[in-house]
Order: structure tokens, then C-alpha cells, then sequence
């Protein structure tokens, strides 16, 4: 278990539609990162978050957006869903912004039909 | 400039065997490399790390061989267990330790044969 939780394990949503994923960290880890998942793509950094504050960008579409709470936890919205964003989404602490130890949470598997 | 790419895609070894995965790089930028394990339905764990000032590191049955002038990295699996059997991403972090952000090679699935 690495210690960061994410919610919901598993969502199933149609087309067009919008979804919120869920991510607290470690304790103590200020960083949070945001992963996609897929066969044909791999694993692809999405965003990361130092402390509230946007630290990184990866390729991000622009229907997908990320927000850091202050008591750390992160929250992934995708909205107007295709086909192809059917993936796992994984979230990923780290104590410092370098991200040089990344603890992975267990993922989200989305599916949209 | 910003891929890793990462070869074989999936690799068959006899316990005990040694298991070699290899990755390349063109952004001489990067400045850390790790490698992470997966096993079905978990998310990834890091098995082990390494910087480019460093040819070798070692890590129980565990080895990272360095080529800096070559962009290449592998990792060396010794004696290769059943439990080894996992998917093994290689990365590469871009930003300068600014941020965290790792660029992963496509994963190899290994699988150990008893």
C-alpha cells in the first residue's frame, strides 16, 4: 500500500458527459501528479500540483482540468467525454516538487461507453 | 525529443535467468531516470533510480548500467524470479528537478517461467 487513495476504483459514464477523480496523498507529500493510463499511449503525465500551485504540464487536453485543495488532495475533472479517454488515471505523491520518489495510488479505470 | 522509447515490448526468462530491458533517449535534459515496476491491477512502484553522473547502481538482484554518450539505459534483472513477472517502465524526468514530471518508455511485460 503506498498510502495515496483514490476514488472512485472504477467509473462508467457515457459520451459527452463529465467526471470527477479524486486523489489524497501521502501524508505529508505536497505534490501531486496525474497520470493517464492507456494501451495504445502508455503512461502519460498529465499535470502536477506543488502545494495548491500548478508545477508542471504535460499533454493535458484542454476538456481535462486539475485543481490542488489546501489540505492537499486533488481533484481531476474531465468533461465532455470521448470513446478515447477510456483509460486508468493514476494519482502520484512525492514530498518535494523534483518528484524523484513517486508513490502511485491504485488508479481509477474509466470507462466510457 | 521528449520520448523514451523502450524495447523489448515483452520478454520471456527461466527462473533464475537474467532479464535485460533496455531504453534510449535523445533529450540530453533529462536528468534522472527510474524505473518502475506494475503488477496487474496495482499502480506503479519504483524499483529503482538513477542519475546520468553515474554509470552503474545496484540494488540487490536489481542493476541500472548508464551510457550517457550512448543515451541509453537498461535494467539488469538477476537470477529472475516468478515474482518478477510484472510490467517494468523506464522514465525520464524533464525539468531539472524544477518539477516532477517523468516521461515512461511504453513497459515491457516480463514473465518468469518456473
Amino acid at each position: 500500500d503506498s498510502g495515496v487513495t483514490q476514488t472512485p476504483k472504477h467509473l462508467i459514464t457515457a459520451t459527452g458527459q463529465r467526471v470527477t477523480l479524486r486523489c489524497s496523498p501521502r501524508s505529508g507529500d505536497l505534490s501531486v501528479y496525474w497520470y493517464q493510463q492507456s494501451l495504445d499511449q502508455g503512461l502519460q503525465f498529465l499535470i502536477q500540483y506543488y502545494n495548491g500551485e500548478e508545477r508542471a504540464k504535460g499533454n493535458i487536453l484542454e476538456r481535462f482540468s486539475a485543481q490542488q485543495f489546501p489540505d492537499l488532495h486533488s481533484e481531476l475533472n474531465l468533461s465532455s467525454l470521448e470513446l478515447g479517454d477510456s483509460a486508468l488515471y493514476f494519482c502520484a505523491s512525492s514530498p518535494g516538487y523534483g518528484g524523484e520518489t513517486q508513490y502511485f495510488g491504485p488508479g481509477t479505470r474509466l470507462l466510457v461507453l | 525529443q521528449q520520448q523514451v522509447k523502450q524495447s523489448p515490448q515483452s520478454l520471456i526468462v527461466q527462473k533464475g535467468g537474467i532479464s535485460i530491458i533496455n531504453c534510449a533517449y535523445e533529450n540530453t535534459a533529462f536528468d534522472y531516470f527510474p524505473w518502475y515496476q506494475q503488477f496487474p491491477g496495482k499502480g506503479p512502484a519504483l524499483l529503482i533510480a538513477i542519475r546520468p553522473d553515474v554509470s552503474e547502481k545496484k540494488e540487490g538482484r536489481f542493476t541500472i548500467s548508464f551510457n550517457k554518450s550512448a543515451k541509453q539505459f537498461s535494467l539488469h534483472i538477476m537470477d529472475s524470479q516468478p515474482g518478477d513477472s510484472a510490467t517494468y517502465f523506464c522514465a525520464a524526468r524533464a525539468g531539472s528537478g524544477n518539477t516532477g514530471k517523468l516521461i515512461f518508455g511504453q513497459g515491457t511485460t516480463l514473465q518468469v517461467k518456473p
